[in-house]
């Protein structure tokens, strides 16, 4: 049972690049969520999907998109990379109801 | 909206130490309440939870009790150890329709030392 996968482990972007970072989980639940973890301000939520085909902006969308179109991934694009844009992203999912989430090891991202 | 606010760190102890890290929220409903932990290098792991006023989450030594008078969900242990050195994160959980969202709180870095 591998939980939540994340790839890449470290990515370095120049300004104006784009990317992909990959999040898939195998426990079959509908909720995940992507958060951005900046040092002295704990982590914030991006985006966050409740089922496939459903997704919904956080508190700190701007400059990211996600789309679920399987229960299984649910990747997040940074279309045109900006230095405030380097951080650690963690991908979580959840059954839903309050319970726990699960968080995948994280991207170390650096934009130059 | 909600919000967590916890205490700054870091907290140094030497080990054997009692330790309290406070945690406070401020929610609309009734928020699930979350201790996570980061360990250096990894994702974040839960480490207890309560659902409801005066639930007690406890697991590795670590405690915490829900109190909904104090709005308050501050860990707790008893005897730290060297291995317990890590970022400790409250959270809380509102379950607003169908959506299920985590609020944090800054986090907490905990350096335990012999």
């Amino acid at each position: 049972n591998a939980g939540v996968t994340q790839t890449p482990k470290f990515q370095v972007l120049k300004t104006g690049q784009s990317m992909t970072l990959q999040c898939a989980q195998d426990m079959n639940h509908e909720y995940m969520s992507w958060y951005r973890q900046d040092p002295g301000m704990g982590l914030r939520l991006i985006h966050y999907s409740v089922g496939a085909g459903i997704t919904d902006q956080g508190e700190v969308p701007n400059g990211y998109n996600v789309s679920r179109s399987t229960t299984e991934d649910f990747p997040l694009r940074l279309l045109s990379a900006a230095p405030s844009q380097t951080s650690v992203y963690f991908c979580a999912s959840t059954r839903g109801g309050g319970d726990e989430q699960y968080f995948g090891p994280g991207t170390r991202l650096t934009v130059t | 909206g909600n919000s967590v606010t916890q205490m700054e760190g870091p907290v140094t102890l030497s080990e054997e130490a009692f330790l309290t890290i406070n945690c406070t929220y401020t929610a609309t409903g009734y928020p699930s309440l979350f201790w996570y932990v980061q360990y250096p290098g990894e994702g974040l792991q839960l480490l207890l939870k309560a659902t409801k006023a005066d639930d007690k989450g406890s697991n590795k030594g670590f405690e915490a009790t829900y109190r909904k008078e104090t709005t308050s969900f501050h860990l707790e242990k008893g005897s730290v150890q060297v291995s317990d050195s890590a970022v400790y994160f409250c959270a809380l959980s509102t379950n607003t329709g169908t959506a299920s969202k985590l609020t944090f709180g800054t986090g907490t870095r905990l350096q335990v030392t012999l």
